[in-house]
């Protein structure tokens, strides 16, 4: 049984384009994360959600947006692709935003933008 | 803000031991965190320290020192599936917003 499951696993697209990326968790946890992997492989926190609420917002670009339908999505939509937004993006989960809990992340979503 | 020390790689035999360090600066401290993650995989959680001392885990190991801003990772009897990087992390003082280092990769070799 999956997780933290986000699709979808490899996404290619054109500059400008925009994109949507999903992630479910079926750990029952409260807390969802959002990073982006670089190819320095720099791992950095992009936004964080508890119970479907906005708790953290790292300084991300305004066309990143995160949506949480309920407290086991949460998905992330990019706007206007730029060449720089080509990583690896991972979701997490973790049972609550407190600071001893662990993180369990999803597989990632490898973007390449062209 | 939080700075986070870790050597970029190391190499090691399989069957010896190898201890990857990591320093940090911290505004506030609410423990440490190391994670694993293979090359083209997910990070996973290995071990969590908030006292002074080691924990021991099977072949893995974390040490603490909080007055010197100093972890460690030890594995023992190293596996070629051992070669992965790994992350060292900490959290800051108010909700969740872990902070990686850039990773130690570690290769075992032959």
């Amino acid at each position: 049984d999956t997780a933290v499951s986000q699709t979808p696993k490899y996404l290619v697209t054109q500059m400008g384009n925009d994109k949507s990326i999903k992630c479910e968790q079926n750990l029952g946890h409260d807390t969802m994360y959002w990073y982006k992997q670089d190819s320095k492989k720099f791992l950095k926190i992009m936004f964080s959600y508890n119970n479907k609420e906005l708790i953290i917002n790292e300084t991300v670009p305004n066309r990143f947006s995160p949506k949480s339908p309920d407290k086991a999505h949460l998905n992330l939509h990019i706007n206007s692709l730029e060449l720089g937004d080509s990583a690896v993006y991972f979701c997490a989960s973790s049972q609550d935003p407190g600071e001893d809990q662990p993180q369990h992340f999803g597989d990632g979503t490898r973007l390449s933008i062209l | 803000g939080q700075n986070i020390d870790q050597p970029t790689e190391m190499t090691a035999t399989e069957g010896a031991i190898v201890q990857i360090n990591c320093t940090y600066q911290t505004s506030g401290f609410n423990g440490l965190f190391w994670y694993q993650q293979h090359a083209g995989e997910a990070p996973t959680f290995l071990s969590y320290n908030v006292l002074d001392g080691l924990e021991e885990k099977g072949r893995f190991s974390s040490f603490l020192s909080r007055s010197k801003g100093y972890s460690y990772l030890l594995l023992k009897e190293l596996q070629m599936k051992d070669s992965a990087s790994y992350l060292c992390a900490v959290p800051p003082g108010t909700a969740s917003k872990l902070t990686f280092g850039t990773g130690t990769r570690l290769q075992v070799t032959l």
